[in-house]
Formats: C-alpha cells, sequence, structure tokens
C-alpha cells in the first residue's frame, strides 16, 4: 500500500547549526508533498510543500527539495533557532489525489 | 486561529460510552478531515467528507463513523469507546478537498477514557 517513511524520529541539533528531515514514498504518481510543523500542544500548520515540477523550493531558512527518481524528499532548516523546536510531519499525495499519507513525524529538538 | 473550530476541547469519560465530536470548518472550506493522535504519535488519517460525502477512509474503526451535515459541519462519533481511544482528535478543513489543497488544522479535542 501507499506509505511515507519519514527520519529521524528525533533530532537534537545545537542553536545555529543546520537540520535535515528526510521522507521516502512508495508511490511514482504521488505528486504534492507538504511539510506540517506541530508546536508542543498546538495544531499542526503547513510551513512548506513542494510540488512534482519542482526540484527545490526555499522559503527564509527552511527549503525543501524532491528527487522523484528516488522518491524522497527533504525538510532543511538553516540556521536553527529555539522557536525550531517542534514535531514536523511530511505527507505525499496519494493515487487518488483526494487524501495525503502522513509519515510518523520528526522531533526537532533544538539545544542552546 | 485557523478558522477550524473544534468542541468540545476536552471530554473526560469511561469505557463503553459514546461520545460526539464537532467541527466546524474554514468559511468556504467543503472538505473535512479527521485524525487522530495518541500520546508522542503521528498523525493518524480517519475520514474525508467533501461536500457531505465520504470522499476517503484511512484506518477508522468500525467503532467510529462521521457524517458532514449540509452546514458543512462535521461529527465523529465514537462508541464502545476504549482505554486506547484517549488521544487528540483532530478536524482540518480544506478547500475542495484535493490533496494538494492546504489543510486547516483546528485546536483538537482532547479524548480521556478512564
Amino acid at each position: 500500500g501507499e506509505n511515507v517513511e519519514q527520519h529521524p524520529s528525533t533530532l537534537s541539533v545545537q542553536e545555529g547549526d543546520s537540520a535535515v528531515i528526510k521522507c521516502t514514498y512508495s508511490d511514482s504518481a504521488s505528486n504534492y508533498f507538504p511539510w506540517y510543523k506541530q508546536e508542543l500542544g498546538k495544531r499542526p500548520q503547513l510551513i512548506i510543500d513542494i510540488r512534482s515540477n519542482v526540484g527545490e523550493k526555499k522559503d527564509q531558512r527552511i527549503a525543501v527539495t524532491l528527487n522523484k527518481t528516488a522518491k524522497h524528499f527533504s525538510l532543511h532548516i538553516t540556521e536553527t533557532q529555539p522557536e525550531d523546536s517542534a514535531v514536523y510531519f511530511c505527507a505525499a499525495s496519494s493515487k487518488s489525489n483526494y487524501q495525503l499519507i502522513w509519515g510518523a513525524g520528526t522531533k526537532l529538538i533544538i539545544k542552546p | 486561529d485557523s478558522g477550524v473550530t473544534q468542541t468540545p476541547k476536552h471530554l473526560i469519560t469511561a469505557t463503553g460510552q459514546r461520545v460526539t465530536l464537532r467541527c466546524s470548518p474554514r468559511s468556504g472550506d467543503l472538505s473535512v478531515y479527521w485524525y487522530q493522535q495518541s500520546l508522542d504519535q503521528g498523525l493518524q488519517f480517519l475520514i474525508q467528507y467533501y461536500n457531505g460525502e465520504e470522499r476517503a477512509k484511512g484506518n477508522i474503526l468500525e467503532r467510529f463513523s462521521a457524517q458532514q451535515f449540509p452546514d458543512l459541519h462535521s461529527e465523529l462519533n465514537l462508541s464502545s469507546l476504549e482505554l486506547g481511544d484517549s488521544a487528540l482528535y483532530f478536524c482540518a478543513s480544506s478547500v475542495d478537498g484535493g490533496a494538494k489543497n492546504i489543510q486547516y488544522f483546528g485546536a483538537g479535542t482532547r479524548l480521556s477514557v478512564l
């Protein structure tokens, strides 16, 4: 079945360093890949997304890269700050294009 | 504030009971999604509705059911509750239910089954 694997499950980085979270999807028909951030006790919110017709998208300190051949996409956060501490979820559109298949989440910890 | 309203915020009940969670989508959004998030777990997709009709089904138990009403609000009914049903239940809405639409999440209903 359709599946999205997300790694690592927990990532601890020093403030100011970069963080990279990687997701691998199974369905080659997937063409939309969003990333959601969930701060402690809050609701998930979209932070960036990418469609399959581009290989990279940036928004200030965050970027997402997509490798369609290898069927993986990654979230890159540069110059990490304490407010980046959260759980990050990746997702990929399903074959039906109606729902998202979600990764299990990565808990990002920014060490002061 | 995402514009998605979920009530109640908290619900405490006993095993074997039945509860109803309510969700009002953002103004103009036609699609509603329900998710379950257990402690320190990911988002488990339960079910999606679009304009009153079921559109996609995830890992929703037979004890759970949902519907979307003509005014587009949605209710998730959980029956014969078990301890393991304790979780945060999120509702999200999107414009037309396509996978490429942004999903706006409500604040969630925290269900505790004792």
